[in-house]
Parts: C-alpha cells; sequence; structure tokens
C-alpha cells in the first residue's frame, strides 16, 4: 500500500530534550515536506526537500532541523524543544513535476512541557 | 504572495442538505494549482481534488463538486446531500507553479462542517 508513514504518532517531552520525527515513504517520491498544524494558524510549511541531499526552508524553519540522506525518509529533528513547538506535525510527499498533489501522513501530536 | 481565505470558520447542517464551503484565494501568478483536503476527526489528511489554473471545468465525484472561477477567484466545495461521514475539517489550498513556491501549498484555516443526523 502506498503511504506515508510517521513516527511516533503521540509523544511527550520536556523543554530541551532532543527529539527526532522520523517519515517515510515507499512511493518512491521526490519531493518531501513538513508542516506543522496550530489552533486559528492553519498548515505553515517548516521544511521541505526536492530530493537526497537538498532541502530548504519553508515558513517557520526555526528551532527544526532536516536531513535527506536517502529518498524514502525525510526526519525532522528538534534539537532543544521548546513549549511553543507543542502542535500536530505532519509530513508530506508528491512525485511528478511539482506543485504535484502532496500526500500527507497521519501525523505526530508533539506536547513539550 | 498567495493567500487562501475560508471565511467559513463553522458550518453545521442537518443529514441530507446540501452544503457549499467557500474557498477565495490570492496569487500573482498565472499558472497555479488548488486543493481540498479533508481532515476528519483522527485527524489524518485526506486530498480529495487538485486543479490547475488552466481548466475551469466543475468537476463531480459522487456527492462532491467543485466549482472553479478564475473570474471571482474561486474554487468552491459542494457536498451533496450530506452524510455524517462527512463532518471534519476541509481544507483549501494553493500552490503557485515556479520558483520556490511550487514546493509549497499554501493553506485556508479550514472550515469545521458537522453534521448532524
Amino acid at each position: 500500500e502506498a503511504q506515508v508513514t510517521q513516527n511516533p504518532r503521540y509523544l511527550i517531552t520536556v523543554t530541551g530534550k532532543k527529539l527526532t520525527v522520523t517519515c517515510s515513504q515507499n512511493m518512491n517520491h521526490e519531493y518531501m515536506s513538513w508542516y506543522r498544524q496550530d489552533p486559528g494558524l492553519g498548515l505553515r510549511q517548516i521544511y521541505y526537500s526536492m530530493n537526497v541531499e537538498v532541502t530548504d526552508k519553508g515558513d517557520v524553519p526555526e528551532g527544526y532541523k532536516v536531513s535527506r540522506k536517502e529518498k524514502r525518509n525525510f526526519p525532522l529533528i528538534l534539537e532543544s524543544p521548546s513549549p511553543n513547538q507543542t502542535s500536530l506535525y505532519f509530513c508530506a510527499s508528491s512525485g511528478g513535476l511539482p506543485p504535484a498533489t502532496q500526500y500527507f501522513g497521519p501525523g505526530t501530536r508533539l506536547l513539550v512541557l | 504572495a498567495q493567500k487562501v481565505t475560508q471565511a467559513q470558520t463553522e458550518i453545521s447542517v442537518v443529514e441530507k442538505e446540501d452544503v457549499t464551503l467557500d474557498c477565495v484565494y490570492e496569487t500573482r501568478d498565472t499558472t497555479y494549482y488548488l486543493f481540498w483536503y479533508k481532515q476528519p476527526p483522527s485527524g489524518e489528511l485526506v486530498f480529495l481534488i487538485r486543479r490547475n489554473s488552466f481548466d475551469e471545468q466543475n468537476e463531480i465525484s459522487g456527492r462532491y463538486s467543485w466549482n472553479f472561477q478564475k473570474s471571482t477567484s474561486s474554487f468552491n466545495f459542494t457536498i451533496t446531500a450530506s452524510q455524517v461521514v462527512d463532518s471534519a475539517v476541509y481544507f483549501c489550498a494553493l500552490s503557485e507553479a515556479r520558483g520556490g513556491s511550487n514546493y509549497k501549498l499554501t493553506f485556508g484555516k479550514g472550515t469545521l462542517l458537522t453534521v448532524n443526523p
């Protein structure tokens, strides 16, 4: 089944404790992206990657890092999480010429205490 | 800069009613793409439709239909004979077709649709 997977789905952590949210897709898509969803603000792009080793900032990159060492994986790294990074995070992938349809993972709900 | 406005924050209907969700967009590009996504209470984002700016034909898929009008920069979504399972947040999104913007979806803030039995 074609899908985007994210792990973990739920995470509670404390301020300053580094964490990684993994994202993997099995559709051989070149493009992957991370979004965060917050009440009243909607969905905003954090980072995106056009292909292996090619990444760029979205609208709200502060406090986040990404890497794209393999085509299928695009982890989101929070080196020192803060409470304002409490959010619902979505990974997405798409193939073909942009702007192709982006398919989303199930979401990761993060709470930073 | 691209922008998507969904003026209806919440809509509540009774089952079997028709309902239209409004979406108005702003872009300086002549080539762009519009999308609708559904977010049910379980939280995932489900792709519904993609439309490019050169295709103004209305689309119908079962009980769903979309009305794209470039003259009013609108891409409205109608659910006919709504059902309880249609209850969800619906997002309209825009992506421009050139430069770095073609890798980004700009979302509206969403419309929460509640269909009551």
